[in-house]
């Protein structure tokens, strides 16, 4: 597709089960990103992969949270253990390189209960 | 460490009057800055970007920025507002942050346009 796509759009999760987020990135783009954001605040910084470099994790908020990615391709993020504070919408966002602009998918909106 | 901050949480403006939305950035180091617009239930879209070249830097639906150096602000601004800007508002900064290479944002500005 031409565009940033993130599966599944919804999902809703019983506490302390563990979900898997998936984005697909704009064919050729290297730099790919992931964004927590909760109900009507900013986007808070998850980790940013880089082509081959070693991805920046520095935004995880706990070791529940992990990403891989795999080449320069899709990217998938798996929470463990869900909590209720892990509800938000998670944005993925690809680009070509470092300071180009990021194009961003629909969001997969997590719902904990 | 805040890198990117938006002064205004929320901006409710009269349509047709002039709109201005602040953003300062604390990056000490070559940074490329961005404004990103999510309008209601859609996703996140560029609306203009600064690289390098020209401070004053215009984008789609007649929104232009201007970068500032020496206060580290890039606002956002349009002379004249229409309903259909309203929608959420986002800074981005991408350069050396905190030692590593992000993109970060700040936390938005929700403009409301009044008839």
């Amino acid at each position: 597709g031409a565009g940033v796509s993130q599966s599944p759009s919804n999902k809703v999760t019983e506490k302390g089960k563990d979900v898997e987020l998936r984005c697909d990135p704009i064919s050729g783009h290297t730099a790919l990103y992931w964004y927590r954001q909760r109900l009507g605040q900013g986007l808070e910084f998850l980790i940013y992969f880089q082509g081959n470099s070693a991805p920046d994790k520095s935004g995880l908020p706990s070791d529940r949270f992990s990403a891989e990615r795999t080449g320069e391709s899709v990217s998938t993020l798996t929470i463990q253990r869900t909590q209720q504070e892990d509800s938000a919408v998670y944005l993925c966002a690809s680009s070509l390189g470092r300071h180009t602009e990021a194009f961003f998918g629909q969001g997969t909106r997590l719902t904990v209960v | 460490a805040q890198s990117v901050t938006q002064l205004d949480s929320q901006v409710p403006v009269f349509e047709e009057a002039p709109v201005e939305l602040r953003c300062n950035y604390s990056s000490s180091v070559s940074v490329y800055l961005f404004w990103y617009v999510q309008y209601p239930n859609q996703g996140l879209q560029l609306l203009l970007k600064y690289l390098s070249g020209s401070t004053l830097v215009k984008g789609i639906n007649g929104f232009e920025a201007e970068f500032n150096k020496s206060q580290t602000s890039f606002h956002l601004r349009k002379p004249s507002v229409h309903i259909s800007d309203t929608a959420e508002y986002f800074c981005a900064v991408s350069g050396l942050i905190q030692g590593a290479q992000k993109l970060v944002f700040g936390q938005g500005t929700r403009l409301t346009i009044n008839p």
